[in-house]
């Protein structure tokens, strides 16, 4: 059975706070560790997909950072806005030949103005 | 490109009665994939196809649950019969698997009320 955990489970910041978040998965048999944004009444939306040790991605105000190693990834938020409120979800392969997708439960961010 | 296309958006029905939800995937993608969002468990993955073959419904909750693939192009999730804990929203996502990203485009949704 393949464990994805996130937490904290929610998060309340100020706006222009800078915030992060954790993404916890097995180690073994790694092959992908996706991020996902997924905002009130929509659907998850993709943000990033990392699969290399050390990767480190960015869009915006919004990176993140994985370590195959042990088995986490940091999403981090600078200056955080209304507009970043969602829930956001980690995903991890089981293996190199499924296209199989854990998801954790999500860390639900609230920015208040 | 429309996305991918879930129908009916919400359904409310009563205990006992079969449930039919479907999905549309993005032409191209190969695999097609049935998660459900609960508070309890969040998005919980039951089944997933690769090309039109079931790779894995270990998700899958017990023997009212079917789901099917027929071709490329259209998915069905069946509850029969249906009970008031099986209400959810049912998320249908599909990829392209093979290139190695495999991220995944989800539908709307089908929210889901068994009274």
């Amino acid at each position: 059975i393949l464990n994805v955990e996130q937490s904290p489970q929610s998060l309340h910041v100020q706006e222009g706070d800078s915030t992060n978040f954790t993404c916890s998965f097995p180690s073994s048999n790694f092959y992908a560790l996706h991020w996902y944004r997924w905002e009130t009444a929509k659907s998850p939306e993709a943000l990033f997909v990392m699969t290399l040790n050390g990767d480190e991605k960015k869009k915006g105000r919004i990176s993140a950072t994985l370590n195959t190693k042990e088995g986490y990834s940091y999403l981090y938020i600078k200056g955080s806005q209304p507009e970043d409120s969602a829930t956001y979800l980690c995903a991890s392969h089981g293996s190199s030949n499924t296209g199989k997708l854990i998801f954790g439960q999500g860390t639900t961010l609230q920015v208040k103005p | 490109d429309a996305g991918v296309i879930q129908s009916p958006r919400h359904e409310v029905t009563e205990m006992g009665q079969e449930v039919t939800l479907r999905c549309k995937p993005i032409s191209g993608h190969n695999s097609l994939f049935w998660y459900r969002q609960t508070m309890m468990r969040g998005l919980e993955l039951l089944i997933y196809f690769n090309n039109n073959v079931p790779i894995d419904d270990s998700g899958m909750p017990e023997d009212r649950f079917s789901a099917k693939m027929p071709n490329a192009s259209f998915s069905t999730l069946k509850i029969q019969p249906s009970e008031p804990r099986d209400s959810a929203v049912y998320f249908c996502a599909s990829s392209f698997f093979g290139s190695g990203a495999n991220v995944l485009t989800f539908g709307a949704g089908s929210r889901l009320t068994v009274l």
